[in-house]
This record gives C-alpha cells, sequence and structure tokens, in this order.
C-alpha cells in the first residue's frame, strides 16, 4: 500500500461537535481528496486539494471544510456533525490529474 | 461534468464461472478507466486499469475491455474463486480537471461454492 494513513481509524461524536479527520502521505503526490463512502452511493468526493493552500468543493461538500498546509498532510473538518455524516470517510492520493489514485485505510465514524 | 453508471449492483456466480461487470461514462474527453476491488472493512485497492489509446488489457484472470464510441467499459474475471468476492468499482477520468475521478456505485461480487 501506498504511504498514507488515516487518523483517527474509529471514532464516535455527538450531533453538534466538530470533528476532523487527518490524512497523511509520505509519497510527496500533489493531489488529495476526501471520499466519503455509503451504501447504494459508491464513493463520493467531498473535496479535493491540488496543492498546498489549493482546494476545491467536490459532489457533497456542504458541511464540510478541508485544509492543506503541507503537501504531506490534508485535513477534513467536520464544523458541527449530524448524523447524515455518519460515513466511512478515504482520503486517496495521486501524482497526476486524472491518473491512478491510491487509498487510505479509512476512518469510520459514527455521529449519535 | 463526467457520469459514471455502472451494472449490475449485484452479481452471484458459481465458483469457476466468469464474471462481466459494466460502466458506462458520459465524457468523450476522458481517457484512463481504472477498476478497483474492495473487500469488506477495507480499503478499494487498484486491481486492473485501461487507457483510451487501448481496447483490451489482460491480466492473468482479469481482463477489461473498452469501445470509446459507445463509451462503455467493462471488466471480465474468468475461473473465479472465493477470494474474487468483493465489492468492485469502475471509474473514469474527468476530462483532465483536478477532480481527478469519477467512480460507479459498485457491484457486490458474490462467488457461490
Amino acid at each position: 500500500d501506498a504511504g498514507i494513513t488515516q487518523s483517527p481509524r474509529h471514532k464516535v461524536t455527538e450531533t453538534g461537535t466538530p470533528v476532523t479527520l487527518r490524512c497523511h502521505q509520505t509519497e510527496n503526490h500533489r493531489y488529495m481528496y476526501w471520499y466519503r463512502q455509503d451504501p447504494g452511493h459508491g464513493l463520493r468526493l467531498i473535496h479535493y486539494s491540488y496543492g498546498v493552500k489549493d482546494t476545491d468543493k467536490g459532489e457533497v461538500s456542504d458541511g464540510y471544510s478541508v485544509s492543506r498546509s503541507k503537501t504531506e498532510d490534508f485535513l477534513l473538518t467536520l464544523e458541527s456533525a449530524t448524523s447524515s455524516q455518519t460515513s466511512v470517510y478515504f482520503c486517496a492520493i495521486s501524482d497526476r490529474v486524472g491518473e491512478t489514485q491510491y487509498f487510505g485505510p479509512g476512518t469510520r465514524l459514527l455521529v449519535l | 461534468g463526467e457520469n459514471v453508471e455502472q451494472h449490475p449492483s449485484t452479481l452471484s456466480v458459481q465458483e469457476g464461472d466468469s464474471a462481466v461487470i459494466k460502466c458506462t461514462y458520459s465524457d468523450s474527453a476522458s481517457n484512463y478507466f481504472p477498476w478497483y476491488k474492495q473487500e469488506l472493512g477495507k480499503r478499494p485497492q487498484l486491481i486492473i486499469d485501461i487507457r483510451s489509446n487501448v481496447g483490451e488489457k489482460k491480466d492473468q484472470r482479469i481482463a477489461v475491455t473498452l469501445n470509446k464510441t459507445a463509451k462503455h467499459f467493462s471488466l471480465h474475471i474468468t475461473e473465479t474463486q472465493p477470494e474474487d468476492s468483493a465489492v468492485y468499482f469502475c471509474a473514469a477520468s474527468s476530462g483532465g480537471g483536478a477532480d481527478g475521478l469519477t467512480f460507479g456505485k459498485g457491484t457486490h461480487l458474490i462467488i457461490q461454492p
């Protein structure tokens, strides 16, 4: 597996609390992505980054924000978690646009 | 933007038989088509990919075909084995946009003993 880690791997939180998920890579890849995976919906893009401090919205960005202050780290923040954000979150990296993406191990988030 | 449709959503085959999963895409500018396998509780992992200048690619029991005119591509698995049971995702490049790949909704492949 490519050098991608996600933390935490599991989290239980309450509605209304802020949550930050971290993706860390050691591959020096330029592009980083956050997806959520829900039954029947496949992988849906939340936000992506094409360089340090360069980010943009994906298909399901409402309620999420991101930051990338270093090449190796891409943070996903749920400002005020809701039950609809209960999901499995995957980070992915790529060294070229429109090319193979390599996925992290995922974070399972439960919002009560 | 790109739209990828994947069928079927569930496929059950007898061990030893072949399995075929089909995807269609909408953006004629897409030029890269990977397939991912996701086992239960694990991350999606690339198993094979194809580019728009190639019609077919094989890797042991796995093959992918691409029809650019019809804008569809397929994954073929021959001599299926129990370890092939997983969810398979197709994807298409988003015509060069930085948002990368657009994924199909996945096919749950079940290998019956």
